[in-house]
């Protein structure tokens, strides 16, 4: 079955740019979508489809993805960015599609 | 405004069998796909199940497959969960989520509260 790999922890300073990768075979292939969860809260998609964003997301969240990687880059990173970060695609060509990458700690410093 | 509320967890012993259902409302539910996504103590998002709009189009994961059931009843703008044979590693927040509509692969835009299925003996 597909697997997506994701650093366990980022760290940044705030003001700074924080970049979160998602790692898959020939992943630039599939559509990437990004989620956000705060601690006892459901998650939140921030970017879908590699690299648009969901209304209501702010422009400093922004995706790409090419090759085996997918990157999510949040700029200007803010207090309030600090979460667990989840990439997640459909592997359309297996019996059990839906994939989440294991989650990245983002930590603002 | 779009709610998905879960219900149905709770403590069952190995081998039992519990019925998540969630209640949709805000929204034409009979229009989206939906899935349950799980997320055990301290750790990831583990997708579960999917539905497609009309409900002829099923997939499990491999880890639930052959003992958990996803349907829907769209006159009642419900999703519901079927778990048998529950194992110690079903422990955790089953999710109920809703697909969005823009993406070109399936993705989900709204998800409910959670619901703790706990497995223990």
């Amino acid at each position: 079955s597909y697997v997506l790999t994701q650093p366990p922890s980022v760290s940044v300073a705030p003001g700074q740019t924080a970049r979160i990768t998602c790692g898959g075979n020939n992943i630039g292939s599939k559509s990437v979508h990004w989620y956000q969860q705060k601690p006892g809260q459901a998650p939140v998609l921030v970017v879908y489809d590699d690299s648009d964003r969901p209304s209501g997301i702010p422009e400093r969240f922004s995706g790409s993805n090419s090759g085996n990687t997918a990157t999510l880059t949040i700029s200007r990173v803010e207090a309030g960015d600090e979460a667990d970060y989840y990439c997640q695609v459909w592997d359309s060509s297996s019996d059990h599609p839906g994939v989440f990458g294991g989650g990245t700690k983002l930590t603002v410093l | 405004q779009v709610q998905l509320v879960e219900s149905g967890g709770g403590l069952v012993k190995p081998g039992g069998s519990l019925r998540l259902s969630c209640a949709a409302s805000g929204f034409t539910f009979s229009d989206y796909y939906m899935s349950w996504i799980r997320q055990a103590p301290g750790k990831g998002l583990e997708w579960v199940s999917y539905i497609s709009s009309s409900g002829s189009t099923i997939y499990y994961a491999d880890s639930v497959k052959g003992r958990f059931t996803i349907s829907r009843d769209n006159a009642k703008n419900s999703l519901y969960l079927q778990m048998n044979s529950l194992r110690a590693e079903d422990t955790a927040v089953y999710y109920c989520a809703r697909g969005f509509a823009r993406s070109k692969s399936p993705a989900f835009d709204y998800w409910g509260q959670g619901t703790l299925v706990t497995v223990s003996s």
